[in-house]
C-alpha cells in the first residue's frame, strides 16, 4: 500500500458528462501529480500541484482542470466527457518537487478507472 | 521533445531465467531516472537513480544508470512467476523544469513456470 488514496475505484458514465475524481496524497507528502493511463498512449503527465499551487502542466485537455486543497488533497476534474476520455487515471505524491531539492520518487494510487459509454 | 524508450517492449521468460530491460532517454535538463513495476493496480517504486555507473540492488533486481550513453538498464535474476508485470522507466527533469516526469511505455514481461 502506497498510502496514496484514490476515489472512486471505477466509475462509468456517459458522454457529455461531468466527473471528479479524488485523490488523498500520501502524509506528509506536499506535491501531487496526476497521470492518465490508456492501452494505446501509456502514462501521460497531465498536471502537478505542490502545497496547492499549480508547478507543472502536461498534456492536459481544457475540458479538464484540477486543484490542490488546503488540505493537501487533490481533485481532477473531467468534462464534456468523450469516449477517448475512457482510461485509468492515476494520481501520485511526493514528498518535494521529484527532480527538485528533495528529489524524491513518486508514489501512485491505485487509480480510477474511467469508463465513457 | 522529451523522449523515453524502452526495450524490449514485450519478454517472455521461464522461471529462473535472468533478464536486462533497457530504457534509453532524451530529456533536457536531466535530473534522475525512476524505475517501477505495475502490476494490476499502481506502479510500485523500484528505484531511483542519478548517479552514473552506481548500481543500485534490491534482492533479485539491480539497476544501473549511464548518463553519457543516456540509458539505464534493469536487471532481474532467477526469475519468479511474480516478476511479471509491466516495468516502467521515467525520467525526471531538474532546473527550472523540476517535476515533470516522461515514462516510456513499458516493458510486458511474463514468466512461465
Amino acid at each position: 500500500d502506497s498510502g496514496v488514496t484514490q476515489t472512486p475505484k471505477h466509475l462509468i458514465t456517459a458522454t457529455g458528462q461531468r466527473v471528479t475524481l479524488r485523490c488523498s496524497p500520501r502524509s506528509g507528502d506536499l506535491s501531487v501529480y496526476w497521470y492518465q493511463q490508456s492501452l494505446d498512449q501509456g502514462l501521460q503527465f497531465l498536471i502537478q500541484y505542490y502545497n496547492g499551487e499549480e508547478r507543472a502542466k502536461g498534456n492536459i485537455l481544457e475540458r479538464f482542470s484540477a486543484q490542490q486543497f488546503p488540505d493537501l488533497h487533490s481533485e481532477l476534474n473531467l468534462s464534456s466527457l468523450e469516449l477517448g476520455d475512457s482510461a485509468l487515471y492515476f494520481c501520485a505524491s511526493s514528498v518535494g518537487l521529484t527532480g527538485g531539492r528533495y528529489n524524491s520518487p513518486l508514489h501512485f494510487g491505485n487509480g480510477t478507472r474511467l469508463t465513457v459509454t | 521533445e522529451d523522449k523515453v524508450v524502452q526495450s524490449p517492449l514485450s519478454l517472455v521468460v521461464h522461471e529462473g531465467d535472468t533478464v536486462t530491460l533497457n530504457c534509453s532517454y532524451e530529456v533536457t535538463n536531466f535530473r534522475s531516472l525512476l524505475w517501477y513495476k505495475q502490476e494490476k493496480k499502481a506502479p510500485t517504486f523500484l528505484f531511483m537513480l542519478t548517479s552514473s555507473g552506481i548500481e543500485k540492488k534490491s534482492g533479485r533486481l539491480s539497476s544501473i544508470l549511464d548518463k553519457k550513453e543516456l540509458f539505464s538498464i534493469l536487471n532481474i535474476t532467477a526469475t519468479q512467476t511474480g516478476d511479471s508485470a509491466i516495468y516502467l522507466c521515467a525520467a525526471v527533469k531538474g532546473g527550472t523544469s523540476y517535476g515533470k516526469l516522461t515514462f516510456g511505455q513499458g516493458t510486458i514481461l511474463t514468466v512461465h513456470p
